[in-house]
């Protein structure tokens, strides 16, 4: 059964400092990889993803992620983190040996601080 | 272009009663997927639909939902016998299908409240 993890609730940053939001999955197969972010009363909307190729994704908004197969995770990370980018973060994964059923993790809420 | 709409964006019933929640996908999608979305969770799986046919449905907790996409377009998730514990944000999705052209796009959600 495929599944994925984040560890934390939330994870507090100084603007302009690096974030890293952690991710880690479990298929059976390949995975595929996404982030989505969630703004305060709008939909999830779509960061990044990794399908197949080089481990590191670059995605919107200056955020970037990389696949570490070995450890079987999927941080999602941002060199110079701003206000704006607080919000809820989902980190999902799909087997893709499976059907086109995806799992979302219980969400990570980053607030950036000025 | 339009994104996915869903219909209506909250619905306050009964315990007991019938709801319909209807999703209108991106033009074009193949793919349509529902999810249900409670307070401090993260999205959970319902049911997916390639073109008309549910290709996997395991998501649906009991025989209580149901949902169809009759023509491969727009799509309804029906509830029977609303408890309050189905109250929730409940999620559309539409996609291709293309192998590293799945990004899913979300709709607004319909916030379902079950007294």
């Amino acid at each position: 059964a495929q599944s994925v993890a984040q560890p934390e609730d939330q994870v507090n940053v100084a603007e302009g400092n690096p974030l890293t939001v952690k991710c880690t999955y479990s298929v059976s197969g390949n995975p595929y990889l996404f982030w989505y972010v969630q703004y305060p009363n709008r939909g999830l909307q779509f960061l990044l993803k990794y399908i197949t190729g080089d481990n590191l994704v670059k995605g919107s908004y200056g955020f970037e992620a990389e696949f570490n197969k070995s450890q079987t995770s999927f941080h999602l990370k941002k060199p110079s983190a701003l206000v704006s980018d607080s919000a809820l973060y989902f980190c999902a994964v799909r087997d893709s040996t499976g059907t086109y059923k995806y799992i979302f993790g219980t969400g990570t809420r980053l607030k950036v601080l000025a | 272009g339009a994104g996915v709409s869903q219909t209506p964006s909250n619905k306050v019933t009964e315990k007991g009663k019938y709801v319909e929640l209807r999703c209108d996908p991106i033009s074009g999608h193949t793919a349509l997927y529902w999810y249900r979305q409670s307070l401090g969770q993260g999205p959970e799986f319902l049911i997916y639909f390639q073109g008309t046919g549910a290709a996997d449905d395991s998501g649906l907790p009991n025989d209580r939902f149901f949902a169809v996409r009759p023509e491969g377009s727009v799509s309804t998730l029906k509830i029977q016998r609303t408890e309050r514990g189905d109250s929730a944000v409940y999620l559309c999705a539409s996609s291709t299908t293309s192998v590293g052209q799945e990004t899913q796009y979300f709709g607004p959600g319909t916030r379902l409240l079950v007294l």
